[in-house]
């Protein structure tokens, strides 16, 4: 099973700052990782698939990369919609499907 | 536009079943992989299982192996999950999600709220 570590658990960022959250896989997954934004009493939405494809509508402010088994997804300019828990995920080798234990992102 | 809703959560006592469904429209049901996904209350989310578009092939997570059942009816345009044996750490929100571009998870319904309790 291919384990996702997600870091930090807690991100305080003030409105209009850069966020930067980090997904790293215990093994290579190639580009095979997905990004999932979650807002309370609501379920998962899908941001980035193929560690930096945005999926559709979703803005230019939320940007992907990585490969192998280091990841990154950065929100530009912190919006207040955008206070949220994210998620990871690998699709690479599965099942299992392999979800990281989210970062919130919290307003500073 | 793609809509999946779930549906069949509710309370149940340890040791009991439970059926749930999600309904699937605006798009061709039989073309695509479906899964479901579970959440716990305050927890992160785990794949629970997935079942291929012709519903000749499953997968389950390790926890409910034995235990829970993906099926398919694709004239219905549904997706189920029968849970038998339910224990109190199955208590959680259960996602459908569908497959696109070889996402396991592109589409997500609105969830359903299982609570196994005496």
């Amino acid at each position: 099973e291919i384990v996702m570590t997600q870091s930090p658990g807690t991100l305080s960022v003030s409105p209009g700052e850069r966020a930067t959250l980090s997904c790293r896989a215990s093994q290579s997954i190639s580009n095979n990782l997905a990004w999932y934004q979650q807002k309370p009493g609501q379920a998962p939405r899908l941001l980035i698939y193929g560690a930096s494809t945005r999926a559709t509508g979703i803005p230019a402010t939320f940007s992907g990369s990585g490969s192998g088994t280091e990841f990154t997804l950065t929100i530009s300019s912190l919006q207040s919609e955008d206070f949220a828990v994210y998620y990871c995920q690998q699709y690479n080798n599965w099942p299992p499907l392999t979800f990281g234990g989210g970062t919130k992102v919290e307003i500073k | 536009e793609v809509q999946l809703v779930e549906s069949g959560g509710g309370l149940v006592q340890p040791g009991g079943s439970l059926r749930l469904s999600c309904a699937a429209s605006g798009f061709i049901f039989s073309n695509y992989e479906m899964n479901w996904v579970r959440q716990a209350p305050g927890r992160g989310l785990e794949w629970v299982s997935y079942i291929t578009s012709s519903g000749s092939n499953t997968a389950y997570a390790d926890s409910v192996k034995g235990r829970f059942t993906i099926s398919r009816d694709n004239a219905k345009n549904s997706l189920y999950l029968q849970m038998n044996s339910l224990r109190a750490e199955d208590t959680a929100v259960y996602y459908c999600a569908r497959e696109t571009r070889r996402v396991p998870s592109y589409y997500w319904g609105q969830g359903t709220l299982v609570t196994v309790s005496s």
